[in-house]
């Protein structure tokens, strides 16, 4: 009964390639997020959704585009892969207000 | 924008002492909502401990405990008799009551020296 699930775990692709990392949840929440986290573990919001409308868009190349098919649902789409791109990337989610978020697992993206 | 500083990138702690891990925030509201979150090496981000800044009394959870200086905009994460298990990387995080956004701290490498 994983609360946020995201796949992959892992991808390792080439530069110039287009990938997509899924995200789930399962806890009802109105809330849906993506962040980055880099090498020095510092998390960097991109984006945030409630209920499949686009609420935090954070300054990110436009080569990341997320989309939100129904509120349990908030994918991430990446064109034209970089070396700069890779870093951990995590899912989370809360209810609408005051609650705190929970997180997927990530997803470890490697550029070569 | 809110602010949240760790100031400790790192820390250390011998097993079954104490750590205090500190974590200071800039903000003009008044409603708001501080946490703590837990990064073991498996990279998973767990909630330690949640504080609803109207409350005055500081928030526990077991071996975990803050002290809540909302004057000072202070949150300090406390951990008693640690563990191996406690190592990690700790992050403070703030929410206001009616928004959508966390802001989080820079980070604070806990090591449990057995």
């Amino acid at each position: 009964d994983t609360a946020v699930s995201q796949t992959p775990k892992y991808l390792v692709t080439q530069m110039g390639n287009d990938k997509s990392i899924k995200c789930e949840q399962n806890l009802g929440h109105d809330t849906m997020y993506w962040y980055k986290q880099d090498s020095k573990k510092f998390l960097k919001i991109m984006f945030s959704y409630n209920n499949k409308e686009l609420i935090i868009n954070e300054t990110v190349p436009n080569r990341f585009s997320p989309k939100s098919p129904d509120k349990a649902h908030l994918n991430l789409h990446i064109n034209s892969l970089e070396l700069g791109d890779s870093a951990v990337y995590f899912c989370a989610s809360s209810r609408r207000q005051g609650y705190e978020q929970y997180f997927g697992p990530g997803t470890r993206l490697t550029v070569t | 924008a809110q602010t949240v500083t760790q100031s400790q990138p790192e820390m250390s702690v011998q097993e079954a002492e104490t750590v205090t891990l500190s974590c200071t925030y800039d903000t003009s509201e008044s409603d708001y909502y501080l946490f703590w979150y837990k990064q073991p090496p498996s990279r998973q981000m767990i909630l330690v401990i949640r504080q609803e800044a109207y409350k005055q009394q500081n928030a526990t959870e077991n071996r975990f405990s803050v002290n809540f200086q909302k004057a000072a905009k202070s949150f300090s994460l406390k951990i008693s008799d640690s563990q191996l298990g406690d190592a990690a990387m700790y992050f403070c995080a703030y929410r206001s009551a009616g928004g959508n956004q966390f802001y989080f701290g820079t980070g604070t490498s806990l090591t449990v020296i057995p």
